[in-house]
């Protein structure tokens, strides 16, 4: 059965320093998704893919985090510098179309120290 | 703006009991109704899609209706088992075709 892929699984930095993640969705989805998840709280939107274009990233901090999918496949999220308030789940999320059920990987946690 | 409530935060329930859970939304603006299932350590598990007034899905123990109306979805789990232990969560694919979360309802079943 196909899956989303995430790596690495767990990430521990130190604040200050650059983390970078992966994603690669399921083969032909379109539609790419990176989610920030504090414990207790709803899976939050960072950025939206279509193919290789940013559909919206009104919620990325963009003075610390980017995120690009060069070729439409994968996709990398980083931070620069990490912040405390950065440790969290950083889901990725695939779907066939956008109106359709979303595929999850099983996340990055990271901690920042 | 869409508000996704759900209640309650977490619920511990004996295992063979039947249970369920609420997810409420103020407005019907949205094009479906989604619910994940999140064991820990795995990866969020989509449930159901729900898209009518009246909708009522059904996987098993666990089904869901939408009452888009009186803005609310409810999910139901009969006869309770370990394996459903896990965070419930319960999003609105709103007009922008992004999904509006909850912040989900822990289930622990208790053997």
């Amino acid at each position: 059965e196909a899956e989303v892929a995430q790596s690495p699984r767990y990430k521990i930095t130190e604040k200050s320093q650059a983390v970078a993640f992966w994603c690669d969705p399921i083969s032909g989805h379109a539609t790419l998704y990176w989610y920030r998840q504090i414990l207790g709280q709803g899976p939050e939107l960072l950025v939206q893919f279509q193919d290789e274009s940013v559909v919206d990233d009104s919620q990325l901090p963009k003075d610390r985090f980017s995120a690009e999918r060069l070729k439409g496949v994968d996709s990398t999220l980083k931070i620069q510098p990490a912040e405390l308030g950065d440790s969290a789940m950083y889901l990725c999320a695939s779907s066939s179309r956008l109106d359709n059920e979303q595929f999850f990987g099983p996340g990055t946690r990271l901690t920042v120290l | 703006i869409l508000n996704v409530e759900q209640s309650p935060q977490s619920l511990h329930v004996q295992e063979g009991d039947s249970t369920n859970f609420t997810c409420s939304f103020p407005s019907s603006n949205f094009y479906a109704l989604h619910w994940y299932r999140w064991e820990t350590a795995k990866s969020p598990e989509a449930l159901f899609v729900m898209t009518l007034n009246g909708d009522e899905k059904k996987k098993g123990r666990i089904s869901a209706t939408l009452n888009t109306k009186e803005g609310y979805s409810y999910l139901y789990i009969k006869g309770s088992q370990p394996e459903d232990s896990a965070t419930y969560l319960c999003a609105l694919l709103g007009s922008n075709y992004q999904l509006i979360w909850g912040a989900g309802t822990k289930l622990i079943i208790k053997p």
